[in-house]
């Protein structure tokens, strides 16, 4: 078991550019999950997977973010036309879900990747 | 919606003695879970305990212990023995019944430092 895993971990972007990052879940993990945390701040949540089907969004993800988990196993989060605001720590997340993963379904975190727009 | 607060912005502890840290939550709901994180300096979040609300028992792990304390809606983080490698933020994470969606409602944080 290798742990969540992102990429890349840092990343330093201009204005206006378009990013992407990567997330590799847990390999036994059916459920899949993007925060957004900064400086100082709990995580927020962002969009959740099971499998390749996106359940759930939240209103922080705007018109310029998009997630997709094609093949149900890795994850990725585009954010186009970046902007100053984006700047913050984008968090990956797993869970094996019910019933192996019993009621609690507890997920299990990734490094992140720290997102700095210019 | 679910709120969680966590109201001590940063504590500190000498090594091996007991800290406490307070987390208070809000919800209609009944049957919920509950979670410490501890984040250290520049690593990744690490699941400390879990609790779940149907649960009267609280939860240990090792020198980690809760008092959940359901009808108060309060859910504190006890660290006996505290050691140096302890020192990281914590937070206090509420997610609701499965029904209402699987993410995770955070607190702001507590900054713990544990002093030698």
């Amino acid at each position: 078991d290798t742990g969540v895993s992102q990429d890349p971990r840092h990343k330093i972007t201009k204005r206006g550019q378009n990013v992407t990052f990567r997330c590799d879940p847990i390999s036994e993990h059916n459920r899949l999950y993007w925060y957004r945390q900064t400086l100082g701040q709990g995580p927020e949540f962002l969009t959740y997977f099971q499998n390749e089907a996106q359940l759930e969004k939240s209103r922080l993800l705007s018109d310029r973010f998009s997630a997709e988990r094609p093949k149900g196993s890795f994850s990725t989060l585009e954010i186009q036309r970046t902007e100053q605001g984006d700047s913050a720590m984008y968090l990956c997340a797993s869970s094996l879900g019910p019933p192996l993963g019993g009621p609690s379904d507890t997920q299990y975190f990734g490094p992140g990747t720290r997102l700095t727009v210019l | 919606a679910q709120t969680v607060t966590q109201s001590q912005p940063e504590m500190s502890v000498q090594e091996a003695e007991t800290v406490t840290l307070s987390c208070t939550y809000d919800t209609s709901e009944n049957n919920y879970y509950l979670f410490w994180y501890k984040q250290p300096p520049s690593r990744q979040m690490i699941l400390v305990i879990r609790q779940e609300a149907y649960k009267q028992q609280n939860a240990t792990e090792n020198r980690f212990s809760v008092n959940f304390q359901k009808a108060a809606k309060s859910f504190s983080l006890k660290i006996s023995d505290s050691q140096l490698g302890d020192t990281a933020m914590y937070f206090c994470a509420f997610r609701p019944p499965m029904e209402y969606g699987n993410k995770l409602v955070f607190g702001a944080g507590t900054i713990l430092r544990v002093k030698s």
